[in-house]
């Protein structure tokens, strides 16, 4: 039971366009959403994150949009430079700081490529 | 600070075989997670530590043990290793201030039992 999906394994952009990376989620008691960034060979690192009780942060050429009605989160990104070639990992957390320890739930990850 | 250091970086076990994949983070925090991440999945956590000497299983745990006698250092153990634990192993830590608070990852290990 994938409580996260990422349902789009890839995405192929061009420099300088959007891309808009998606992600869907089951529980509604998930209280905040995060994305990673990962490169190969290295660890994932952090994104971007936003609170159940917003529905967009922003942070430079970053955008994090919250759906809680239809359980649905995305990134955006303006401009996509090549540098942003990556895989794109949203997660989840229950009962952020409190009891849940800081456990996350990962989507799949959505390989993002920017074409110069 | 090296942050979340792993060792090795790759591992080739045979059936049966033990090992132990290295976790230390220099940054004091008090969590630490053991996560794998096999292809085309997102990654899944083996084990957490809240601190020394506390440590509660995760998703996927069965096949690991974990141990964190001190605040740096939270061990992955593989007793009887098994093709099904071919995998990405990513150690990280976080600080816990009554909020969520950014995690930390390693680089990985890439073990691949034959």
């Amino acid at each position: 039971d994938q409580q996260v999906k990422q349902n789009s394994p890839s995405l192929s952009v061009q420099e300088g366009r959007i891309s808009i990376l998606n992600c869907d989620y089951t529980n509604s008691m998930f209280d905040y959403f995060l994305w990673y960034k990962k490169y190969p060979a290295e660890g994932p690192t952090f994104l971007i994150s936003i609170s159940s009780i917003k529905d967009k942060n922003e942070d430079g050429r970053f955008t994090v949009f919250l759906n809680k009605s239809a359980k649905h989160l995305s990134l955006h990104i303006v401009p996509s430079q090549p540098g942003d070639s990556a895989v794109y990992f949203c997660a989840v957390i229950t009962n952020a700081g409190g009891t849940s320890y800081g456990k996350l739930t990962f989507g799949q990850g959505t390989i993002l490529t920017v074409h110069p | 600070n090296a942050g979340v250091t792993q060792t090795p970086k790759f591992r080739i076990l045979k059936i049966g075989q033990s090992m132990t994949l290295q976790c230390t983070q220099d940054m004091n925090h008090n969590y630490m997670y053991w996560y794998r991440q096999d292809p085309g999945m997102g990654l899944k956590l083996i084990y957490y530590s809240v601190g020394a000497g506390i440590t509660d299983k995760g998703e996927v745990p069965n096949g690991y043990n974990v141990s964190r006698s001190t605040t740096e250092d939270f061990p992955l153990r593989l007793e009887l290793a098994a093709p099904s634990q071919t995998s990405v192993y990513f150690c990280a830590s976080s600080y816990s201030t009554g909020s969520y608070n950014e995690q930390f990852f390693g680089p990985g290990t890439r073990l691949t039992v034959l």
